[in-house]
């Protein structure tokens, strides 16, 4: 059965960072790109980027460039995403998805992980 | 930035059919970017519905299609059931530089009756 299990809630102020985890299980993890989503409170999602666990490559959406990193770390089958100087706008959560399809131009998000809820409050 | 365009909302009575429509333009469904459909159950990650314009992952219902013409998709429920009561999004690929690689629509709250 395949399982992305994130990290749990986080609470941060203005201009800090956080770095959420998804940990892979049931595929083999360099297998498939990994993206992560954003979706803020009642609104829709937003496409962040993905990484290419087996080299490391990443592609970021211009909107999250220069704030967002995402890395792959193939010894625990776990993907991170760090996104640094939040501010209020960034409250939302967080999802990580497996992309599946046969060039990455076909992707498509076949599983997700649970999602993590970032609070940014002073 | 939704690139895509859905209406805000739908409804129909159990047992009725329904549609969403997902309007994108020629750098993403125009330019013959497959479109994929996910459900969004209240407080829940979101699932993939269809994938590939009208392909159904193993245990969706049949009663979940999806069609492509164009610059526009749909996903066509049948049968409405209260469990379908949820949030919809279409997805494709963009390749106008505008910003996203991977675009959604703006969703679409489905109501049953």
């Amino acid at each position: 059965e395949v399982q992305l299990v994130q990290s749990g809630a986080e609470v941060k102020k203005p201009g800090a960072t956080v770095k959420i985890s998804c940990k892979v299980s049931g595929y083999t993890f360099t297998d498939y790109y990994m993206h992560w989503v954003q979706q803020a409170p009642g609104k829709g999602l937003e496409w962040m980027g993905l990484v290419d666990p087996e080299d490391g490559e990443t592609i970021y959406a211009e909107k999250f460039q220069g704030r967002v990193t995402i890395t792959a770390d193939t010894s625990t089958d776990t993907a991170y995403m760090e996104l640094s100087s939040l501010r209020s706008e960034d409250t939302a959560v967080y999802y990580c998805a497996t992309g599946v399809g046969a060039t990455y131009v076909r992707n498509y998000f076949d599983y997700w992980g649970q999602g993590t809820l970032v609070t940014v409050s002073s | 930035q939704s690139v895509l365009t859905q209406p805000p909302s739908v409804s129909g009575a159990p047992g009725q059919r329904v549609t969403i429509s997902c309007t994108g333009s020629s750098s993403n469904i125009g330019a013959g970017y497959d479109v994929h459909w996910y459900q969004q159950l209240p407080g829940t990650a979101p699932k993939l519905l269809i994938y590939g314009n009208s392909n159904r992952p193993s245990g969706v219902p049949d009663r979940f299609s999806g069609s492509k013409s164009g610059t526009s998709a749909s996903l066509a429920i049948t049968g409405l059931q209260a469990e379908d009561e949820a949030d919809y999004y279409c997805q494709s690929y963009d390749s106008s530089l505008s910003g996203s690689l991977y675009v959604f629509g703006t969703g679409t709250k489905v109501t049953v009756l």
